[in-house]
C-alpha cells in the first residue's frame, strides 16, 4: 500500500519567515495530493491540493510542488503568521481508491511573533 | 457549502456497550465516505471506506466485525464500535467526498471534507 513520509515533525519558525514541509510518497499511482491543517481540537481543514497533471500551484501566501518523478512534494507557506501554528497533514491518494487518504505523520509548525 | 457534521463530538461508554456514531454531508452528496481513527498528537490512520449502497471497505488491520458500518444514502454514514473496550479508546473522525461540484475552491468535485470528530472513552 501507499507509504507516506513527512518531515520535519516540528517545525518552528518566526513570525514573517518561510516554512517548508516535505512530503514523499511510494506509490506511483497516487494522482492527488492535499494539505491539511488542524489545529488543536479541530477538524483538518483542507489548504491546498495539487493533482499529478501539474507541477505547481500557488494560492496567497502559501504554496504545493510535486516532483513525480521523484515521488515527493512540499508545502511553502511564506510570511509566517502565528496564526498559522497548527498541525500540517501532506496525504496522498488514487482515483482507483475512490480517494482514500494516506496520511503523514504531521508536522507542527510553531510560528514565534 | 461543503458542511460535515459529525455526532455525538464525545462519549463517554462502560466496557462492553457499543456506540454509533454519525457522519452527515449536509449540503452535498457523498457516495463515499470514510472513517479514520486518530490517537493523540499522531496522523489520521484510515480504518474503511463507506460506500453508498454497498459493503465498506476495510483496510488491513481493522476489524469488519468489531467496526460496522453503513452507508444508507447519499448523506449519512454510520460507525459503531461494538462491544467498545478500552484499546478502542480514540479520536474517530469521518470525511465525505463531495461526488458532485464545480472544480476548485470549497465544494469542489472530489474533495474531502472532514467531521468535526467523535473523541470515544471506553472505562
Amino acid at each position: 500500500g501507499e507509504n507516506v513520509e513527512q518531515h520535519p515533525s516540528t517545525l518552528s519558525v518566526q513570525e514573517g519567515d518561510s516554512a517548508v514541509i516535505k512530503c514523499t510518497y511510494s506509490d506511483s499511482a497516487s494522482n492527488y495530493f492535499p494539505w491539511y491543517k488542524q489545529e488543536l481540537g479541530k477538524r483538518p481543514q483542507l489548504i491546498i491540493d495539487i493533482r499529478s497533471n501539474v507541477g505547481e500551484k500557488k494560492d496567497q501566501r502559501i504554496a504545493v510542488t510535486l516532483n513525480k518523478t521523484a515521488k515527493h512534494f512540499s508545502l511553502h507557506i511564506t510570511e509566517t503568521q502565528p496564526e498559522d501554528s497548527a498541525v500540517y497533514f501532506c496525504a496522498a491518494s488514487t482515483t482507483n481508491s475512490g480517494y482514500a487518504l494516506n496520511f503523514g505523520k504531521g508536522t507542527s509548525l510553531l510560528v514565534t511573533p | 457549502g461543503a458542511v460535515v457534521s459529525q455526532h455525538p463530538s464525545r462519549v463517554i461508554c462502560k466496557s462492553g456497550t457499543s456506540v454509533k456514531i454519525e457522519c452527515r454531508s449536509l449540503d452535498f452528496q457523498a457516495t463515499t465516505m470514510f472513517w479514520y481513527r486518530q490517537f493523540p498528537k499522531q496522523s489520521l490512520m484510515l480504518m474503511a471506506t463507506s460506500n453508498e449502497g454497498s459493503k465498506a471497505t476495510y483496510e488491513q488491520g481493522v476489524e469488519k466485525d468489531k467496526f460496522l458500518i453503513n452507508h444508507a444514502s447519499l448523506t449519512l454514514s454510520t460507525l459503531t464500535v461494538t462491544s467498545a473496550h478500552p484499546e478502542d479508546s480514540s479520536f474517530y473522525i469521518c470525511s465525505a467526498r463531495n461526488r458532485i461540484g464545480t472544480s476548485g475552491g470549497a465544494g469542489a468535485k472530489n474533495i474531502q471534507y472532514f467531521g468535526a470528530g467523535t473523541r470515544l472513552s471506553v472505562l
